[in-house]
């Protein structure tokens, strides 16, 4: 089946880093999701993205729709210890109203 | 308010046992799910249900059936219940289609 390739799988970043991280598919999305899933908690929704090539901004964090809408990337910027977490792509795509997850990518803070 | 809440929290039962978890939104939504996330943490999406259609996924076994006595409840059934079932359920909701789900806090079954 369809899988979501999330780059990297982890990270170890100082406090203060900006943070980058990306999601990937062999085929094309309509609509690309970012989740942040703290320990023993659901995963929340952080930002949504519905066209090609959108850049949108949710306080510190941005994300990009990939223009080939087969990829999308999430930027953190002068991280914080809170927030580490996992953080999981999603796409949904309208041929066959399918939906996946991300393989997720966990974030260490070091204060 | 809790906006998706999940009933237990932890359920730890012996194989062959069946079991439920409950699933509730206060959000008006018309559409939930269910989701397993293994060991790994790898999100895999069960069933997504409005009161039009039941989706289920081809992978999913049919011991497991969710059920919705009204548009706010989706509960899951699971019945003869395998080692391999262990993982945290999640329920979710959204007001239409996969888009901006809301996530419960999850249930984390064991089996024994």
């Amino acid at each position: 089946g369809q899988q979501l390739n999330q780059s990297p799988q982890s990270m170890f970043i100082q406090e203060g880093e900006d943070v980058s991280m990306n999601c990937t598919s062999s085929s094309i999305f309509n609509t690309w999701l970012w989740y942040k899933q703290d320990p023993g908690e659901g995963p929340v929704l952080l930002i949504a993205l519905y066209k090609a090539g959108e850049l949108t901004s949710n306080g510190r964090l941005t994300a990009q729709f990939g223009i080939t809408r087969k990829d999308s990337f999430l930027n953190i910027s002068a991280s914080i210890p809170s927030d580490v977490g996992i953080y999981f792509c999603a796409g949904f795509t309208n041929t066959g109203n399918q939906f996946y997850f991300g393989t997720g990518t966990s974030l260490t803070v070091i204060p | 308010d809790t906006a998706v809440s999940q009933t237990p929290k932890y359920l730890v039962t012996q194989m062959g046992n069946d079991k439920s978890i409950k699933c509730e939104q206060n959000l008006g939504h018309d559409t939930m799910y269910w989701y397993k996330q293994d060991s790994k943490k790898f999100l895999k999406i069960m069933f997504s249900y409005n009161n039009k259609e039941l989706i289920i996924n081809e992978t999913v076994p049919n011991r497991f059936s969710p059920k919705s006595p009204d548009k706010a409840h989706l509960n899951l059934h699971i019945n003869s219940l395998e080692l391999g079932d262990s993982a945290v359920y999640f329920c979710a909701s959204s007001q239409e289609g996969f888009n901006e789900q809301f996530f419960g806090p999850g249930t984390r079954l064991t089996v024994l």
